[in-house]
């Protein structure tokens, strides 16, 4: 059974710097795996999808990789932003979701 | 386009009562699904729809059925609500079919209380 985790779960970091955020899959035959952001009281918005044959996938500040052989995932944000702050989750194959890491971004 | 919508945005039930959560997109996607979300255990699948009249169980289905008459429109139902089901509740549409590589939309969410 598929199973997916985030690490850390909270993570709290001044404006400016850049930082990592992890997502592990138990099962590496995945299709595709997900990054989304979710701001509080809020729906999940899409950041980076990147399929299965693809290393990492960009947009603007973030980037995402993407290794199947080791069942890890990172998403990295450079310059992080106050506006930055929220629950970010990992899903594989749209059907299995991490539990989120929560990131606060100060000023 | 509205995107994904759901109705309503909060609900209080009593145990025993049902009610139908609605979930409608207007992307023309064939792809629908219900997920619920509990704090520390992430947004779990419970039911989903690969197209008009096809409907599948995933993890966590018991409680709640699901029907799919249209393309834009996927209800889902409370047949008799416990406290467990307690959460709040997304559904989410993709264009095609489950694990091929399309952006996964979102609704606002439902929040969910069962006395």
């Amino acid at each position: 059974k598929q199973e997916v985790t985030q690490i850390p779960a909270a993570l709290s970091v001044p404006e400016g710097e850049n930082l990592v955020l992890n997502c592990s899959f138990t099962d590496s035959a995945i299709y595709n795996l997900q990054w989304f952001r979710q701001d509080p009281g809020k729906g999940l918005t899409s950041l980076l999808l990147i399929q299965s044959s693809q290393r990492e996938q960009t947009s603007g500040r973030l980037n995402a990789s993407l290794d199947k052989s080791s069942g890890r995932s990172t998403l990295y944000i450079a310059a992080s932003q106050p506006g930055d702050s929220a629950t970010y989750l990992c899903a594989v194959d749209k059907l299995i979701f991490g539990t989120g890491t929560r990131l606060q971004v100060f000023p | 386009n509205a995107g994904v919508t759901q109705t309503p945005k909060f609900q209080v039930l009593k145990t025993g009562q049902s009610m139908t959560l609605q979930c409608a997109q207007d992307m023309n996607h064939e792809y629908m699904s219900w997920y619920r979300q509990d704090p520390g255990m992430g947004l779990r699948l419970i039911h989903y729809s690969v197209g008009a009249g096809i409907t599948d169980q995933g993890e966590v289905p018991n409680g709640y059925n699901v029907s799919r008459s249209t393309t834009e429109d996927f209800p889902l139902r409370l047949l008799s609500a416990a406290p467990s089901q307690t959460s709040v509740y997304f559904c989410a549409s993709s264009s095609r079919r489950l694990v091929v590589s399309d952006t996964q939309y979102f609704g606002p969410g439902t929040r969910l209380t069962v006395l």
